[in-house]
């Protein structure tokens, strides 16, 4: 594989239940992020991770988790979807070096329904 | 709060010039970076300005005035394919990338 891989592409979910976004980077970056994105709005951060071993919160945490347990992985798992949950998901990855953002290499998204 | 704006939508004939603006309220600035996004796909990264002036690159440009808040991404020679949309985020004082909402461009043949 090359650059970001992401799974399910699509998936139709019934609420309450447990979904886990896949995320898979081979291009060794350390900084990882999840986004959604909503018609009419910007992309949004849900949750990030600096390095393996850390993750912060966005600015839409509510209702997700992750983990970074090495490099190259960054699950998103909704514990008890809800309707509201129902958007396009992006992983993405950059090469943060000091502090600085970096370009942001997107995989190709994960659409999400919540019923 | 902090905002990024955009138009929605714009439409432009192929062949011509097009230029999306992009104006920005934000908690401190440390760059400010374009995407293009076609329908269905991920982004991908078109050009970032940290310091004030044009950034040409084939036939995209993108502009940034600081002390106005103000980016333009310039669009030479429009071709089918550059139908997409366009998104504009700007790093703030937390590293923090902060996305507009994105305008969509439609090439009428």
């Amino acid at each position: 594989i090359a650059g970001i891989t992401q799974a399910p592409t699509s998936q139709i979910l019934a609420a309450g239940r447990r979904m886990t976004l896949r995320c898979t980077q081979d291009m060794r970056h350390n900084a990882m992020y999840w986004y959604r994105q909503d018609l009419g709005l910007g992309l949004r951060l849900i949750h990030y991770s600096n390095t393996a071993g850390t993750t912060g919160k966005g600015e839409v945490p509510d209702g997700y988790s992750v983990s970074r347990a090495n490099t190259d992985d960054f699950p998103l798992t909704l514990a008890s979807a809800v309707p509201s949950q129902t958007s396009v998901y992006f992983c993405a990855s950059s090469d943060r070096r000091d502090r600085e953002t970096g370009e942001l290499f997107f995989g190709e998204g994960s659409r999400l329904t919540v019923l | 709060g902090q905002n990024i704006d955009q138009p929605t939508e714009m439409t432009a004939t192929e062949g011509a010039i097009v230029q999306i603006n992009c104006t920005y309220q934000t908690s401190g600035f440390n760059g400010l970076f374009w995407y293009q996004q076609h329908a269905g796909e991920a982004p991908t990264f078109l050009s970032y300005n940290v310091l004030d002036g044009l950034e040409e690159k084939g036939r995209f440009s993108s502009f940034l005035s600081r002390s106005k808040g103000y980016s333009y991404l310039l669009l030479k020679e429009l071709q089918m394919k550059d139908s997409a949309s366009y998104l504009c985020a700007v790093l703030d004082s937390n590293y923090q990338l902060i996305w507009g909402a994105g305008t969509k461009l439609i090439i009428k043949p």
